[in-house]
């Protein structure tokens, strides 16, 4: 079974700076997706970023870069420029490229991360 | 447009009380999914419709869950003599089609469930 660790619970970083977060998953597939969601207090899920396993390139949207390490099963989120707004949970999702519908559909969580955004 | 939407946003229920959560997902979309996510927890798959056919309910932790899409729309996640350890936020997704891999799934805000 596919499995995602985040080991930041909370992470804390200076308006304007950069910020990483971790997350490590465990697979036996080759092909397959991860995600990095945004939760705000509200508790509305948003995506941030896609990563496909098959491309090398680093998935990139605007303020936001993923560092993809498929050989290290590691797949971590930079926040540049960071905004009070981007105070949040952050939790790393993972879900099989399968073909069909099913289980392959849904998706794999992290524990998340509580981002702090200090003025 | 409008996103996936669900009721009631808070429930408190009474141990051993019957509740019923409403999602309703964007319109179109063909797949959804219900996923509970407990305090401090990432979401935990629950089950996974396509149309009206519930295809995988391999996450419903016991045969007090329920869940149905009777007109491939509305979907309703019921749960029979709620116990304390139901407790979470409930949430619900929709995408277009749930094959492919391209499509994004779209959460509501979630039912915060509360077993007193």
């Amino acid at each position: 079974a596919q499995t995602v660790t985040q080991s930041q619970p909370e992470m804390s970083v200076q308006e304007a700076e950069t910020v990483t977060l971790s997350c490590t998953y465990d697979t036996s597939e080759s092909d397959y997706y991860l995600f990095w969601y945004k939760q705000p207090p509200s508790r509305q899920m948003i995506l941030v970023i896609r990563q496909e396993a098959y491309k090398q390139q680093n998935a990139t949207e605007n303020r936001f870069s993923v560092n993809f390490q498929k050989a290290a099963k590691s797949f971590s989120l930079k926040i540049s420029d960071s905004q009070l707004g981007d105070a949040a949970m952050y939790f790393c999702a993972y879900r099989s490229a399968g073909n069909y519908g099913g289980s392959q559909g849904n998706l794999i969580f992290g524990k998340g991360t509580k981002l702090s955004v200090k003025p | 447009g409008a996103g996936v939407s669900q009721s009631p946003r808070y429930k408190v229920a009474k141990r051993g009380q019957d509740v019923a959560l409403r999602c309703d997902p964007i319109s179109g979309h063909v797949s959804l999914f219900w996923y509970q996510q407990a305090l401090g927890q990432g979401p935990e798959f629950l089950t996974y419709f396509q149309n009206e056919a519930q295809l995988d309910k391999s996450g419903l932790p016991s045969d007090r869950f329920f869940a149905e899409r009777p007109e491939g729309s509305v979907s309703t996640l019921k749960i029979q003599r709620t116990q304390q350890e139901d407790s979470a936020v409930y949430l619900c997704a929709s995408s277009l089609e749930a094959a492919l891999p391209t499509y994004e799934q779209y959460f509501g805000p979630g039912t915060r469930l509360t077993v007193t």
